[in-house]
C-alpha cells in the first residue's frame, strides 16, 4: 500500500528560529502533496497545496512568507515554519496521493512546540 | 466539495456494531462519500468510500441512502482501538481534489 512519512514526529524549538518538516511518498510517486495543521480538539486545516517543481497554493488566511513549501522531488515535500512563535505550535500534517488524487494517505504527523 | 454534517460524539459499546451517520444533502452526482478516521495524535486513515452503491470492507461498511443525500459508517464489532475522531467526506474522485475536513464524530468504545 501508499506510505507517507513524516519527520521529525515532535520537534521543540526556540522562539524566532525555524522549523523543517519533512513528507516523503516512500513506494510512490507524488506530484502534490497536501500541508494541514490542527490545533488541540480541532478538525484538520487545509494549509496548502504542495506541486512538484512549482510553486505552491495556498489557502485563504495562510502567510506564504511563514510557512515555507518546497516540492523539490517526486517523492519529498517540505514545510518551514519561518520565525516560528508559540502561536505556531500545532499539529502539521501531510498526505499524498498514489494514484492520482482517488486515495489519500496521511503521514503520521508532527508535533511542533514553540517555547 | 458539498458540505457534510455529523453528530459531534457518540458511545458504543465494546462488541457491539456502531452506526455512525453523515448527511450530505447537497452532494453532487459526481462526488463520493469517502470516511476517514483519526485517533488521538496520528494521521488520518482511510475507512472507506463509495459513490452510490453499499460498500464494505475488511473495517468497515457504507450504506448510502438512494437519494445519496445521506450515508452511515458501520463498525460490526466495536473495540477500543475503534475510539477515534471519524470524518465523512464528500468530494470528486481522481484530479487531486482537495480533502477538506469538518468536525468529525468523536466516537468512544466503552468497555
Amino acid at each position: 500500500g501508499a506510505v507517507v512519512s513524516q519527520h521529525p514526529s515532535r520537534v521543540i524549538c526556540k522562539s524566532g528560529t525555524s522549523v523543517k518538516i519533512e513528507c516523503r511518498s516512500l513506494d510512490f510517486q507524488a506530484t502534490t502533496m497536501f500541508w494541514y495543521r490542527q490545533f488541540p480538539k480541532q478538525s484538520l486545516m487545509l494549509m496548502a497545496t504542495s506541486n512538484e517543481g512549482s510553486k505552491a497554493t495556498y489557502e485563504q488566511g495562510v502567510e506564504k512568507d511563514k510557512f515555507l513549501i518546497n516540492h523539490a522531488s517526486l517523492t519529498l515535500s517540505t514545510l518551514t515554519v519561518t520565525s516560528a512563535h508559540p502561536e505556531d505550535s500545532s499539529f502539521y500534517i501531510c498526505s499524498a496521493s498514489k494514484d492520482r488524487g482517488y486515495g489519500y494517505t496521511f503521514g503520521s504527523g508532527t508535533r511542533l512546540t514553540v517555547v | 466539495d458539498a458540505k457534510t454534517t455529523q453528530p459531534p460524539s457518540m458511545d458504543c459499546a465494546e462488541g457491539r456494531a456502531a452506526n455512525l451517520p453523515c448527511n450530505h444533502s447537497t452532494i453532487s452526482g459526481n462526488e463520493y462519500v469517502y470516511w476517514y478516521r483519526q485517533i488521538h495524535s496520528q494521521g488520518p486513515q482511510y475507512i472507506i468510500h463509495g459513490l452510490k452503491n453499499n460498500e464494505t470492507n475488511e473495517m468497515a461498511s457504507l450504506i448510502i441512502t438512494e437519494d445519496r443525500k445521506s450515508s452511515t459508517l458501520i463498525l460490526p464489532h466495536a473495540t477500543l482501538r475503534d475510539t477515534a475522531v471519524y470524518y465523512c467526506i464528500v468530494r470528486a474522485s481522481g484530479g487531486y481534489q482537495k480533502v477538506t475536513f469538518g468536525t468529525g464524530t468523536k466516537l468512544q468504545v466503552i468497555p
